[in-house]
């Protein structure tokens, strides 16, 4: 596609449950991140991948999350036995990649709330 | 840890005026910084970028100025335009991060008629 897809937009799950978010980059992109926003605050960087491996999962918040990427391309965060606290948008954003290109071209984002 | 912080959270600009944004860093091993605009409802707009070995560097209406010293990042807007209503972050990476891409908490620029 033209730009970078997440689905779904908006997701209300109950608390304990495991969601699934999807990001569908630019085609050629190999680089792709997940990052976490919190109503009315900054980016929360969660997870890099560059290819399918992941050099940085530092951000990830806890165990509970787990993001991977197949083929280049799709990645999946997922959410396992979800908290309140989880409450947020997640954007997805991908870029060319490399060490001098800082340009992210972002999605969305994926509204989770968690009641 | 590493954070990327903003001086002011909030900027309310007369329109057809100059605004600028602040933003300080505290990781002296940042070697890239970057600016993004972001509209309600919307992911983050890159708008323009700054290598380390460069103090100032201009766009279309726009000027990024780095001053390593301070550790302080700006950036410039010319002659306002009520499109420019949005939320502003800096972010930056450090050489030893890979592309770890880290962002400070934003500005919002309101733009008065």
């Amino acid at each position: 596609g033209a730009g970078v897809s997440q689905s779904p937009s908006n997701k209300v799950t109950e608390k304990g449950k495991d969601v699934e978010l999807r990001c569908d980059p630019i085609s050629g992109h190999t680089a792709l991140y997940w990052y976490r926003q919190s109503l009315g605050q900054g980016l929360e960087f969660l997870i890099y991948f560059q290819g399918n491996s992941a050099p940085d999962k530092s951000g990830l918040p806890s165990d509970r999350f787990s993001a991977e990427r197949t083929g280049g391309s799709v990645s999946t965060l997922t959410i396992q036995r979800t908290q309140q606290e989880d409450s947020a948008v997640y954007l997805c954003a991908s870029s060319q990649g490399g060490r001098g290109n800082g340009e992210l071209f972002f999605g969305e984002g994926s509204r989770l709330t968690v009641l | 840890g590493e954070s990327v912080g903003l001086h002011l959270p909030t900027l309310s600009v007369q329109e057809g005026d100059n605004s600028i944004i602040n933003c300080a860093y505290s990781n002296s091993a940042s070697d890239y910084f970057i600016w993004y605009k972001q509209e309600s409802g919307k992911g983050p707009q890159f708008i323009i970028d700054i290598r380390s070995n460069m103090d100032k560097r201009q766009g279309q209406r726009v000027t990024v100025l780095l001053n390593k010293t301070v550790k302080h990042l700006s950036l410039q807007i010319a002659a306002t335009q009520p499109g420019d209503s949005a939320v502003y972050f800096c972010a930056e990476r450090s050489y030893s991060s890979a592309s770890k891409i880290i962002f400070g908490s934003g500005t919002r620029l309101s733009i008065r008629p």
